[in-house]
């Protein structure tokens, strides 16, 4: 069956950098894009973008500070998500998620368990 | 961005009620909407996908309309596992936006 699983909480202190991962099975992960949405404490779900995990073609959100970038490993079906400079404000859980297409319309089917990153000093 | 706006952002109801869930976009969206169950510690779950098609393994008394800027979610006959937080999401353009949620709570 498909699964998304993501690597485990972490603490960090402003200025530090993260990275998370999502292990991708049951499916042909190549043919597939991986989407990074993050949930603030009590917000609304927040896409950050996508990477196709076959050409590696990325997508970032215009809304999105520096500090984001999106790789892959094809060959370990992992997606991964690095956040640089962390604040504060980058306090919430990480889900990846996959990208469908049907018609045009673009959908997340499977999820991740979610990362909490928490950034505090 | 596009905005998307649920309402009501609350709701209590009782088993068996049948519920309603509003979205607007603040433009046309052509039928970009897909609709998500999130219930608490947990990942969203999508159960409606291009305004009106039920994702596979969703039951079938969830139901979605609409096209361009209005869109409904409809519960026919709620039941005790589908109290959780709702959320719309537009995939018309980037960046992809959802709704501030509609949280449904038991009466």
């Amino acid at each position: 069956q498909v699964q998304l699983v993501q690597s485990g909480a972490e603490v960090k202190r402003p200025g530090a950098s993260v990275k998370v991962s999502c292990k991708a099975s049951g499916f042909t992960f190549s043919r597939y894009t991986i989407h990074w949405v993050r949930q603030a404490p009590g917000q609304r779900p927040e896409w950050m973008g996508w990477i196709h995990a076959g050409n590696g073609n990325t997508k970032y959100s215009p809304n999105l500070q520096d500090g984001v970038t999106f790789t892959r490993d094809t060959y370990a079906t992992i997606a991964y998500l690095e956040l640089a400079s962390l604040s504060s404000e980058d306090t919430a859980v990480y889900y990846c998620a996959r990208g469908v297409a049907v018609t045009g319309n673009y959908y997340f089917d499977y999820w991740g368990q979610g990362t909490l990153v928490t950034v505090s000093s | 961005d596009i905005q998307m706006t649920q309402s009501p952002s609350s709701l209590s109801a009782s088993v068996g009620d049948r519920v309603t869930i509003t979205c607007r976009a603040s433009q046309s969206i052509s039928i970009f909407v897909n609709w998500y169950q999130q219930k608490p510690g947990n990942a969203p779950q999508v159960l409606i996908y291009a305004a009106s098609s039920l994702q596979r393994g969703v039951p079938s008394r969830f139901s979605g309309s609409g096209s361009e800027t209005d869109f409904t979610l409809t519960i026919s006959s709620l039941q005790p596992e589908d109290f959780a937080t709702y959320y719309c999401q537009q995939s018309y353009s980037i960046p992809l936006t959802f709704g501030q949620g509609t949280r449904l709570e038991i009466k």
